[in-house]
């Protein structure tokens, strides 16, 4: 049961450009979390959203979260062609025990 | 260095064999989760567990089996009974307390050949 759904599937930008992904979900949440994932590796997580929460920031990464609409988006300022890579965003169901659901994903390109 | 360690990288199995995929953590979490990925698409989730000696099927356990008699590991058994094993299977740790993310290793690539 996959819960969370990125859009877009896949983004190509310029580097220096800012890269935004969005995530819609169906069911309540306790929190929402994104990863990202090189090719052929393990997901690392970048950050954790609370329900109660709005807005949160880590370094040029920017999340919101709207429970109203159950969206949230992923916002990448400045990016880098290290940036490349997979984003995955995984909601933590209410109820449930920190149990992920994640969404399909989108792929990343920052081209020099 | 904390982490989490899965093996092997990549793996072969045969028709009608089963196969073992290792994961052992050495971050003191409570909770390990196994995951299988296809190309191109999001994570389903296959067997996760809360504590040693527990675990509970996830949204695709049919075909795989899991035990976890030590809290750093966490084994996962590709059964012959899998009719389509070819992917790549990640495994997951946390704390399993209140609000927190996962740490990922970094995965076994496996094929039937």
């Amino acid at each position: 049961s996959q819960q969370g759904e990125e859009d877009p599937q896949a983004l190509s930008i310029q580097e220096g450009e800012n890269a935004t992904m969005n995530c819609s979900y169906k069911t309540s949440i306790n929190n929402l979390q994104w990863y990202r994932q090189n090719s052929g590796r393990g997901l690392v997580h970048l950050i954790l959203i609370r329900s109660n929460e709005r807005e949160k920031h880590s370094g040029r990464l920017r999340v919101t979260l709207d429970t109203s609409k159950k969206s949230s988006s992923l916002l990448i300022t400045a990016s880098r062609a290290a940036d490349t890579a997979s984003y995955f965003c995984a909601t933590d169901p209410s109820g449930g025990y920190n149990k992920l659901i994640f969404g399909a994903g989108t792929r990343l390109a920052v081209h020099p | 260095d904390g982490g989490i360690t899965q093996s092997p990288k990549y793996l072969f199995r045969k028709e009608g064999q089963n196969v073992t995929l290792s994961c052992e953590q050495n971050l003191n979490h409570d909770a390990m989760y196994w995951y299988r990925q296809d190309p191109g698409q999001g994570l389903r989730l296959i067997y996760y567990s809360q504590i040693v000696n527990d675990f509970q099927k996830g949204d695709i356990a049919e075909g795989y089996s899991v035990s976890r008699e030590k809290k750093e590991s966490f084994p996962l058994t590709v059964t012959s009974a899998q009719k389509n094993p070819t992917a790549f299977y990640l495994c997951a740790s946390s704390s399993g307390q209140g609000a927190v993310g996962y740490t990922f290793g970094s995965g076994t690539r496996l094929t039937v050949v």
